[in-house]
């Protein structure tokens, strides 16, 4: 049992580049976030999705951009690279209330833009 | 609106003191809450949640309803406890609020 896999665990971009952050729960979990964490900010909510085909907007959505075609997979999307961008993003899945004990979080993507 | 607040930054203990880890909230209604925990550069985990009233590596945390808390507490603080600890919040949407967190350091 995988639980939430991240990949790529570091990643260096240039300034205006785009990458995607994947995401995979093998939980069946509904729920699946993504948040960036910075020294001093704690964790901030980025975008969520409560089930395939439903998204929406966290704390700092701005420069980001997320889909759920599936269950299992949650992709975050920069589409064009901000030196502010540069954090520690973290995924996390939870089943529905009464299914799951909270909510359960990748290792995470260190992103460096340059 | 949820939001949660974490007062101190950094808390310094030493081995066997006790440790209690401060966490206000704002929810107009009745939420769940956590306690996460991130040793050095790895991912979060969940260390307890209210509704269990769990004691998980000798920590505890009570909802005070009246004060809205969640204060994280131990009687007698360990080396290995030393980490970063986030309280959550999930209201009644599906989304989990964090507080900014607070590091402790539990020198010998």
């Amino acid at each position: 049992n995988a639980g939430v896999t991240q990949t790529p665990k570091f990643q260096v971009l240039k300034t205006g580049q785009s990458m995607t952050l994947q995401c995979a729960q093998d939980m069946n979990h509904e729920y699946m976030s993504w948040y960036r964490q910075d020294p001093g900010m704690g964790l901030r909510l980025i975008h969520y999705s409560v089930g395939a085909g439903i998204t929406d907007q966290g704390e700092v959505p701005n420069g980001y951009n997320v889909s759920r075609s599936t269950t299992e997979d949650f992709p975050l999307r920069l589409l064009s690279a901000a030196p502010s961008q540069t954090s520690v993003y973290f995924c996390a899945s939870s089943g529905l209330p009464g299914t799951s004990y909270g909510y359960t979080f990748g290792s995470g993507t260190r992103l460096t833009v340059v | 609106a949820q939001r949660v607040t974490q007062p101190e930054k950094l808390l310094s203990v030493f081995k066997g003191a006790p440790v209690e880890l401060k966490c206000n909230y704002s929810y107009s209604g009745s939420p769940e809450l956590f306690w996460y925990v991130q040793y050095s550069r790895q991912r979060l985990q969940l260390l307890l949640r209210h509704i269990s009233r769990e004691s998980i590596k000798g920590f505890t945390a009570d909802l005070n309803k009246g004060e809205t808390s969640f204060h994280l507490k131990k009687p007698f603080a360990q080396e290995e406890d030393s980490a970063m600890y986030y309280c959550a919040l999930q209201g009644g949407s599906e989304k989990l609020v964090f507080g900014k967190g607070t590091k402790l350091t539990v020198n010998p």
